[in-house]
């Protein structure tokens, strides 16, 4: 089945550090999310993102929706330990109601 | 507020086993969904329900059934489990135009 280019895949980062991290697809998506999943739970979103180009920030949280609608980029400023978990991207094209998901970035952070 | 629920949170079954596992989401969402999710795969999309009475098979159907018994609950049934069903299973509900919410998971093991 078809899902998302998430990169990295991990990552080890050190306490007050900066995090970036994207999506890529090779089909054109009118919905970007980005989820964090702790351990034991389910995802939670974090950002969602619904025109190419647009830049939304919640807290030290910033995505962006590419202009091209095949890429997002999620950055993580100024790291704290709560920010370990791992990052998912997902994807929807217009229409449907199958959200892509992709792989997911593990994130390590160093006190 | 619960969100959405699953139960039950945990579950080991023998080769050959049915289950039914369950998800209730109490926030009058339309659409609801079964995902699974295995390590470095990301979430895969089993089935999913657009609206009440309605059901669509995801990417990863095989082996498993579902039932929209009324707006507010989606079940997941495997009839025979197999080892290759061991997973995290994942139940997320929507409303139209809005991103998806998930519950906390069942985790499958299947001897």
């Amino acid at each position: 089945g078809q899902q998302l280019n998430q990169s990295p895949q991990s990552m080890f980062i050190q306490e007050g550090e900066d995090v970036s991290m994207n999506c890529t697809s090779s089909s054109i998506f009118n919905t970007w999310l980005w989820y964090k999943q702790d351990p034991g739970e389910g995802p939670v979103l974090l950002i969602a993102l619904y025109k190419a180009g647009e830049l939304t920030s919640n807290g030290r949280l910033t995505a962006q929706f590419g202009i091209t609608r095949k890429d997002s980029f999620l950055n993580i400023s100024a790291s704290i330990p709560s920010d370990v978990g791992i990052y998912f991207c997902a994807g929807l094209t217009s229409g449907t109601y199958k959200y892509i998901f992709g792989t997911g970035t593990r994130l390590k952070v160093l006190a | 507020n619960a969100g959405v629920t699953q139960t039950p949170k945990f579950q080991v079954l023998k080769t050959g086993q049915s289950m039914t596992l369950q998800c209730a989401q109490d926030m009058n969402h339309n659409s609801m969904y079964w995902y699974r999710q295995d390590p470095g795969m990301g979430l895969r999309l089993i089935y999913y329900s657009a609206s009440e009475g309605t059901t669509d098979k995801g990417e990863v159907p095989n082996g498993y059934n579902v039932s929209r018994l009324n707006k507010r609950e989606f079940s997941l049934r495997l009839e025979s489990a197999a080892p290759s069903q061991t997973s995290v299973y994942f139940c997320a509900s929507k409303v139209t135009n809005q991103p998806q919410h998930f519950g906390d998971g069942t985790r499958l093991s299947i001897l």
